[in-house]
């Protein structure tokens, strides 16, 4: 069971457009959620998060926005960058008990130059 | 900054072939994990540890076992390899952070194994 959802496995934009992924959850326990980015043959680096009482969080170029009530979180990057070509994870957190994170499937993100 | 190294990039191991995957972390991190990421399922948690001497199961704990006998080491192993068990294998250690922010994750570059 997929508690964590990232329904598109892959996205192209071009440079300096706005880059949208989306993520989508089911567990209404979670109340911490989590973005982040891979690159091939290295691990995943920790890029931005948002606590389940806000509903946006900015840094820099990356913007996470949460819909509780919809349980669908985004991340926004303006511009978009070559760099920015990964493979993005959104995870979620539970309140209780230990604090093992629940990942996504994952989206592909392709920058055009 | 936090090292987690695990010790081999690529495995080509045979099917029913007893495998050790080896992690070790460099900043006394108590918790560490051990994921395995394939298209289309994003990372699934096997097996983490919060202590020495202590393991829970994660999400697919079938097929493996894991071993924590020193605080920066942790092993993940395959009883019997499996061509189901071809993956990437990612392990992670974390540390609290803040109220705010709870745990901080840090991730090793991966192990690949093929499992032929």
């Amino acid at each position: 069971d997929q508690q964590v959802k990232q329904n598109s496995p892959s996205l192209s934009v071009q440079e300096g457009r706005i880059s949208i992924l989306n993520c989508d959850y089911t567990n209404s326990m979670f109340d911490y959620f989590l973005w982040y980015k891979k690159y091939p043959a290295e691990g995943p680096t920790f890029l931005i998060s948002i606590s389940s009482i806000k509903d946006k969080n900015e840094d820099g170029r990356f913007t996470v926005f949460l819909n509780k009530s919809a349980k669908h979180l985004s991340l926004h990057i303006v511009p978009s960058q070559p760099g920015d070509s990964a493979v993005y994870f959104c995870a979620a957190r539970r309140v209780q008990g230990n604090e093992k994170l629940t990942f996504g499937t994952g989206t592909r993100l392709t920058i055009i130059p | 900054d936090v090292k987690v190294t695990q010790s081999s990039r690529y495995l080509v191991k045979r099917t029913g072939e007893k495998v050790f995957l080896e992690c070790v972390q460099d900043m006394d991190h108590e918790n560490m994990f051990w994921y395995r990421q394939d298209p289309g399922l994003g990372l699934r948690l096997i097996y983490f540890s919060y202590d020495v001497k202590m393991k829970e199961k994660g999400d697919i704990p079938e097929g493996y076992s894991v071993s924590r006998e020193k605080k920066e080491r942790f092993s993940l192993i395959l009883e019997s390899a499996s061509t189901n068990q071809t993956s990437m294998y990612l392990c992670a250690s974390s540390e609290w952070v803040s109220e705010t922010f709870g745990y901080g994750y840090t991730f090793g570059s991966g192990t690949r194994l093929t499992v032929v």
